[in-house]
């Protein structure tokens, strides 16, 4: 069974500009987190789609970042535009069950 | 007060001694628990998760969960260096939704 991936795994950008970020979840499960860590911090939840609907919302940080999950698959994270405090390694999770949640890599991005 | 506390380490082990690696959470409401392993870029590998009071064991690891004192811990036994990573405890409430609350994790190295 293919595990969360993810993509970009870094990505470099500056202030002001816009990002996108993908999650594809293990196949199967319609449940799907996005968790965030910044630099010396704990991993913050962000948000959770079930299928795709957004199930879970109270995390995100502000009306600069979009979740979307189109046909209840993949999920793309937008940031627009970027701060420089938006900087940290965004992961995703899917489970089936909404219990045992499995991380994908992470997408490592800075904004300079 | 964080919600989720670990002592960040580094705990250093010989290689074939026990770790334990110990978690205190503040939300009487919690009733799921989990160990995630981080190596160094990794994604959080799930290795353990727990619900009720006592100890569940797999393999060399033993997961312990004291509910009435908000305590959480993994036994690791006969370590290897293989083991040295950042140890994560995360705790779900499902009167919060599905989100996983982090601690900052534990960096363990086992010495050979």
């Amino acid at each position: 069974e293919a595990g969360v991936t993810q993509f970009p795994s870094h990505s470099v950008i500056e202030k002001g500009q816009t990002v996108t970020l993908r999650c594809d979840p293990i196949s199967g499960h319609d449940n799907l987190y996005w968790y965030r860590r910044v630099m010396g911090k704990e991993i913050k939840f962000l948000l959770h789609f079930v299928k795709e609907s957004k199930q879970d919302e109270s995390g995100m940080p502000n009306n600069r970042f979009l979740a979307e999950r189109t046909g209840g698959t993949y999920s793309t994270l937008k940031v627009q535009p970027a701060e420089l405090e938006d900087s940290g390694v965004y992961f995703c999770a899917s489970s089936r069950n909404s219990y045992e949640q499995y991380f994908g890599p992470g997408t490592r991005l800075t904004v300079t | 007060q964080k919600e989720v506390e670990q002592n960040s380490g580094p705990l250093s082990v010989p290689e074939g001694a026990i770790a334990s690696l110990n978690c205190t959470y503040s939300d009487r409401g919690s009733q799921s628990f989990f160990w995630y392993r981080q190596y160094s870029g990794k994604s959080p590998e799930l290795i353990m998760f727990i619900y009720s009071n006592g100890d569940k064991e797999d393999g060399r690891f033993t997961a312990q969960l004291n509910k009435a004192s908000q305590y959480v811990s993994l036994l690791i036994r006969d370590s290897q260096p293989s083991d040295s990573a950042t140890y994560l405890c995360a705790v779900l409430a499902y009167n919060a939704g599905n989100m996983l609350t982090f601690g900052g994790g534990t960096r363990l190295m086992v010495k050979p």
